[in-house]
This record gives C-alpha cells, sequence and structure tokens, in this order.
C-alpha cells in the first residue's frame, strides 16, 4: 500500500523565516493535496498538485510536485504566526477516494 | 453556508456503549467520508460514500458502521465502544468535479473509558 511521509515533524521558527516542509510517496502520486490544520479544529484545503513539475502559489505558500511525481514541497516565505498549525499532505492513490494522509508536520512560528 | 457540520463536538463514553457522530454537509457534495486523526497516526479514513446510495470501508473500518442517510448527511455508528475507539473524528465531503479538494467538519472528539 502507498504511504506518504512527512517530515521534518515539528518546526519552529522565529516570525519572518523561511521554511520547508516535505511530503514523500511510497509510489508514484496522481495528485496530492496540501491542508492546514489550526490546532483543534478541522482541514483547511490549500492547495492540489498533479502534473510532475507543477508549482502553485497562494499568498506566501508555494507548493510543488517533482517530476517524478513521487515528492512534494511546502516552502512558506517570511513566515507569519499566522502560518502556525499542523500541515498535512494527502493522496488518493487509486483514484478510488481512498484518500490517505502523511502524519502531519507540526508548525510554530515565534513573534 | 454552515459547510459541514458534526455533532456532538464531544463525548464520553463507557466501554461497551454504543453511540453515533452525526455529519451534515450543505454544499451539494456528492462524497463523503469519515476520518479518524490519532496522535502520531495521522488522518486514516474509516469509510467513505462516493455517492448517495453507496458505502464502501476505508482503511480503518472494525468496530464501526456508516450509514448515507441522503445527499446532506453521513452518520458514523460504534456499536460497542472500545477504549481504542477513543480519538478526534471527522467527516468530510467533497464535490465530483474537484477529487481531492476536500471540506472538513470541525471534529468530534471522544473519550471511551
Amino acid at each position: 500500500s502507498q504511504e506518504l511521509e512527512q517530515s521534518p515533524q515539528s518546526l519552529i521558527v522565529q516570525e519572518g523565516k523561511n521554511l520547508t516542509i516535505n511530503c514523500t510517496s511510497s509510489k508514484t502520486l496522481y495528485g496530492l493535496y496540501w491542508y492546514k490544520q489550526k490546532y483543534g479544529e478541522g482541514l483547511i484545503f490549500l492547495m492540489m498538485l498533479q502534473k510532475g513539475g507543477e508549482e502553485k502559489s497562494h499568498e506566501k505558500i508555494t507548493a510543488k510536485l517533482d517530476e517524478k511525481k513521487q515528492q512534494s514541497s511546502l516552502h512558506i516565505t517570511a513566515s507569519q504566526p499566522s502560518h502556525a498549525g499542523i500541515y498535512l499532505c494527502g493522496a488518493d492513490p487509486s483514484g478510488t477516494y481512498k484518500y490517505i494522509f502523511g502524519t502531519g508536520t507540526r508548525l510554530k512560528v515565534l513573534a | 453556508n454552515a459547510g459541514v457540520t458534526q455533532t456532538p463536538k464531544f463525548q464520553v463514553l463507557k466501554t461497551g456503549q454504543s453511540m453515533t457522530l452525526q455529519c451534515a454537509q450543505d454544499m451539494n457534495h456528492n462524497s463523503m467520508y469519515w476520518y479518524r486523526q490519532d496522535p502520531g497516526m495521522g488522518l486514516r479514513l474509516i469509510y467513505y460514500s462516493a455517492s448517495e446510495g453507496t458505502t464502501d470501508k476505508g482503511e480503518v473500518p472494525n468496530g464501526y458502521n456508516v450509514s448515507r442517510l441522503n445527499k446532506r448527511e453521513f452518520s458514523l455508528r460504534l456499536e460497542s465502544a472500545a477504549p481504542s475507539q477513543t480519538s478526534v473524528y471527522f467527516c468530510a465531503s467533497s464535490p465530483p468535479w474537484t477529487s481531492g479538494t476536500q471540506y472538513f467538519g470541525p471534529g468530534t472528539r471522544l473519550l471511551v473509558l
């Protein structure tokens, strides 16, 4: 079965610093989704990547999917306290609605 | 629009008790899902309903049953709760044309003693 591994598991950065979160799949991805979860709340959809080499940005968050479609990175530029939370990557390996998620990266931004 | 709503928000059960977690969405989405989230385990799919009238098992279905009551509502039932079912449960829905773009409810925190 396919698995998604995220790194790092947790991250503490000073406000204004850049950071990167990685998501690695054990098999080729046919769609990779990034979500953010504020502590104690549900997940919020951030971005979807489908094509190898694809890159998308939303405000100060940029996500990329590598050419081999087995690794994705989420980059935050000039982090702010509002970026704090848990970031999860997800995928639908077989296109049958059986979604899987990584274990998440906990981000804390110090003001 | 309320989006995805879940009830209750918190629940404490004794081992062996039963309960039903309710989920409703007002976005006219076809697909709905139930997940559980445990520390260090991430989010795991319990059951899903690709469309009204269909339900299928996910990764961790044992000990649970579901009902897709109509297009809006998807309930999760624990027939005989066990301490291993202590978790945070999330319901989600997604429209058919954006597979993977899921909208999540706020979650139900369940403690089984």
